[in-house]
Formats: structure tokens, C-alpha cells, sequence
């Protein structure tokens, strides 16, 4: 079966500081990743999303990066952590698409809080 | 396009029903449904395609009317489990690979 991982669960960091989060799926092949940030009580934000190694499409202009530097690896980066930058960061994957969009599955998420 | 979804919050008693609307502005192929509950991840409950199926996950079921791009979520008899925030998502135009979410809908199920 399939399992998503992310780390940290939980983070803080002093505005200006630099970010890394990872995410790792298991137990598939050539998956989509995305990342989404919720912003407390809101609803999801989608970030990035790769349909394989190193291709990566932003959907918001932000201080944010992402990579992907294995088939089952997502990275996302900050030089530079803005407090507008907090939130819960979600990793999620899905199968290759024929046709119609697949069902995504979601990492735990990391909570991050910038001071 | 964001999907819309209403209400944006709903309070019942164990064993009540609900239904959970969510509408586009575009022409829909598809719609998903997730549960989160508080402080966790989403998870997927189901999707609904083309052609009005409708379908069902435990007590909850979903329709899905493509000509009025509309959706709902029915959850029956409802458990103190179903407590939770859920989302639609529908696919981004121009791309297969993209779910746009709507706002989210809060569900309380009190005792």
C-alpha cells in the first residue's frame, strides 16, 4: 500500500530564516506531487505541483520554491521566511492522470509558524 | 475558478441528516470530496464523473448533476465522526492534473 511522509511535523521559525520541508511517498511509481498551504480555518492553497523529476509548475508567485530531486521526493524551500509564510503545509500525491483527475492523498503536514 | 460551496457551517445532533452543496461557475467532468478534521490531513471520500452517478462512502453519498455543475453530499443519520471540515474539489481548467477546492464547509456533530 501507499504511505505519504512529511517533516517536521511541527516548526518554528524566526522571520528571514531559511525553510526545508520534505515529503516522501512509498509504495508508488512516477506519482504527481503538489504541495498546498491552509492558512488557519481556510481552505487549500495549491503551491506546486510536478509531474516528475525536476518538472515543477507554480501556481503562486511567492518567496517558495519547490524541487523535486527523486521520483518519489518533493522539496519545498525558502531562502527567506516571511510571517505571511505560516501555515499548515500538506504534501499530497496522486496517480498519473488518463484522462480525468485522479483522487489525491495527503501527507500529515507540517506546521509551520513564523515569528 | 474556485468552486462554491454552502453552507459554510452546519450544526446538527447525532443521527440528523445534512447535505453539503458545492457549485462551479465552468463545466465540470468531475468533483471530489474530502474530509479533514481538525489539525489533521484531508482524506478523500469520493469522487463523483460525468454522468449524474451517484455515490457512497459508508453513510455518506454524493450526486452529481453536470448540467447545473452542481454537486451535494448527503451524509445520513450522521455520527459524531462526521464532525469535520469538507471540501470539494473540482478540476482546474485547462488541466487534468489540478483540483481547485472550495472554501469548505464546517460540520459539528454534537452528542
Amino acid at each position: 500500500s501507499q504511505t505519504i511522509h512529511q517533516w517536521p511535523a511541527t516548526l518554528v521559525q524566526p522571520v528571514g530564516s531559511p525553510l526545508s520541508l520534505e515529503c516522501t511517498v512509498e509504495g508508488t511509481s512516477n506519482p504527481n506531487l503538489y504541495w498546498y498551504r491552509q492558512a488557519a480555518g481556510r481552505g487549500l492553497q495549491l503551491l506546486f505541483y510536478s509531474v516528475g523529476i525536476g518538472q515543477i509548475s507554480s501556481e503562486v508567485p511567492q518567496n517558495l520554491s519547490a524541487s523535486r530531486p527523486q521520483d518519489r521526493q518533493f522539496i519545498l524551500s525558502s531562502k527567506k521566511l516571511l510571517l505571511s509564510d505560516s501555515g499548515f503545509y500538506l504534501c499530497a500525491w496522486s496517480v498519473r492522470p488518463s484522462g480525468r483527475a485522479r483522487e489525491q492523498y495527503f501527507g500529515p503536514g507540517t506546521r509551520l509558524t513564523v515569528t | 475558478q474556485q468552486p462554491v460551496q454552502s453552507p459554510q457551517a452546519v450544526i446538527l445532533r447525532e443521527g440528523e441528516d445534512a447535505v453539503i452543496n458545492c457549485s462551479s461557475s465552468k463545466a465540470l467532468y468531475s468533483v471530489h470530496w474530502y474530509r479533514q478534521k481538525h489539525g489533521e490531513a484531508p482524506v478523500f471520500l469520493m469522487i463523483l464523473l460525468k454522468g449524474g452517478e451517484q455515490k457512497g462512502h459508508d453513510k455518506i453519498s454524493a450526486s452529481f448533476n453536470e448540467k447545473k455543475q452542481q454537486s451535494s453530499l448527503y451524509l445520513t443519520a450522521s455520527q459524531l465522526s462526521y464532525s469535520g471540515t469538507y471540501f470539494c474539489g473540482t478540476p482546474t481548467s485547462g488541466s487534468a492534473r489540478q483540483l481547485t477546492f472550495g472554501s469548505g464547509t464546517q460540520l459539528t456533530v454534537l452528542p
